[in-house]
């Protein structure tokens, strides 16, 4: 069955700091994999994509991810996190060419 | 471009009672989909459409209808509304393979 999960609910992280938001999927055969970011009251935008090459993708807002094989991992970073940064994020993997399933998100939380 | 427009974007109803919500996208975008979004939830899909004349039923489709009789258009249908359809509603939409566009939601509070 395929599936993505974000297994932590929250990640807090100091400004400045490094982030990490976690990504395991579950897939037969090539994965396409998104992140999205959610704003208060607002619908989600994308960030960034893997479909094939690279295994490190970079994306908007200086946000990069990195896509895993052989732990079936595809995590969100940005190498120093700003207080703008706060949102829920959200990772996506692609199926059948136009479905998505989406995680259930993370809340991240960045303190001045 | 406008991206995905969405109406309204709040809305009180009495149980019972019909509504659509309304959707258009301007990027000529063959996929298009309905999402709602529970208070600390994910998204759970509704209904998702493949072109016009095409819809099929997601993964939470009880109590609400679409159409699609424009590539532009994707109207959601709640038919005798209950508490349980409480949620925010997102249309997106999206070429294949590609990351999906959203809309600013639909707020809807069921009474």
């Amino acid at each position: 069955a395929q599936s993505v999960a974000q297994p932590e609910d929250q990640v807090n992280v100091a400004e400045g700091n490094p982030l990490t938001v976690k990504c395991t999927y579950s897939v037969s055969g090539n994965p396409y994999l998104f992140w999205y970011v959610q704003y208060p009251n607002r619908g989600l935008q994308f960030l960034l994509k893997y479909i094939t090459g690279d295994n490190l993708v970079k994306g908007s807002y200086g946000f990069e991810a990195e896509f895993n094989k052989s732990q079936t991992s595809f995590h969100l970073k940005k190498p120093s996190a700003l207080v703008s940064d706060s949102a829920l994020y959200f990772c996506a993997l692609g199926t059948g060419g136009f479905k998505t399933i989406f995680g259930a998100g993370t809340r991240l939380f960045v303190k001045a | 471009n406008a991206g995905v427009t969405q109406t309204p974007k709040f809305r009180i109803l009495k149980i019972g009672q019909s509504m659509t919500l309304q959707c258009a996208q301007d990027m000529n975008h063959n996929y298009m989909y309905w999402y709602r979004q529970d208070p600390g939830m994910g998204l759970k899909l509704i209904y998702y459409s493949v072109g016009a004349g095409i819809t099929d039923k997601g993964e939470v489709p009880n109590g609400y209808n679409v159409s699609r009789s424009t590539t532009e258009d994707f109207p959601l249908r709640l038919e005798l509304a209950a508490p349980s359809q409480t949620s925010v509603y997102f249309c997106a939409s999206s070429s294949s393979y590609n990351e999906q566009f959203f809309g600013p939601g639909t707020r809807l509070t069921v009474l």
